[in-house]
């Protein structure tokens, strides 16, 4: 059983377009997070939910919206794709704000033509 | 901000050789991770530090957490080509609300 799920691994679309990105968890954790992964493999926190509340939002572009409808799911929505959101996009989760380690998914390849 | 800076960049080897990736910032940590990334993957964690002066080994790797708690290093002996791979060092912003990345060290072994 894969601990930390992503569903697509591969999304590649036009600017403008809307995707969306899916995240699961089943190893019980509280709080889960979007990190993007640019071209030179940096990893940068996008959000941080904890029981389904936000509790991170780093100066993402609210095109970027995201949601966890329980403490299991987090997913992220992009609206308006621009060149620029082209990246990896990893989901992680962990037991709880600074405890441990993070688990991550297999990442989310995103390239907007 | 919280920053951690990592050197070097980039790493090419050949096998059997040793090499060591530094992980530095000005701020102090209560702890620091180092994960390792291959392609198409996500990080999987491969030691946290917690103690000022740790010293922790896993097999071929060594990591430190320097006295201040403000740099660790990865030490890999005798490298392999199962060794390559992404190394990034991360820690908890002070906040605790998430875990910061340092820009990673591309390590290539060649056999």
């Amino acid at each position: 059983d894969t601990a930390v799920s992503q569903t697509p691994k591969y999304l590649v679309t036009q600017m403008g377009n809307d995707k969306s990105i899916k995240c699961e968890q089943n190893l019980g954790h509280d709080t889960m997070y979007w990190y993007k992964q640019d071209s030179k493999k940096f990893l940068k926190i996008m959000f941080s939910y904890n029981n389904k509340e936000l509790i991170i939002n780093e100066t993402v572009p609210n095109r970027f919206s995201p949601k966890s409808p329980d403490k299991a799911h987090l997913n992220l929505h992009i609206n308006s794709l621009e060149l620029g959101d082209s990246a990896v996009y990893f989901c992680a989760s962990t037991r709880g704000p600074e405890v441990g380690e993070l688990f991550f998914g297999e990442g989310s390849r995103l390239t907007v033509l | 901000t919280q920053l951690l800076e990592q050197s070097p960049q980039f790493l090419s080897i050949q096998e059997g050789e040793n090499l060591t990736v530094y992980c530095n910032s000005s701020s102090v940590f209560s702890s620091l991770q180092w994960y390792r990334q291959e392609p198409g993957e996500g990080p999987v964690l491969l030691v946290t530090v917690v103690t000022g002066g740790e010293v922790k080994k896993l097999k071929r790797l060594t990591f430190q957490f320097g006295d201040a708690r403000k740099d660790s290093s990865l030490h890999i002996t005798a490298a392999q080509p199962g060794d390559t791979g992404l190394y990034l060092c991360a820690a908890w912003q002070q906040a605790g609300t998430a875990l910061i990345f340092g820009k990673g060290t591309t390590l290539s072994v060649s056999s």
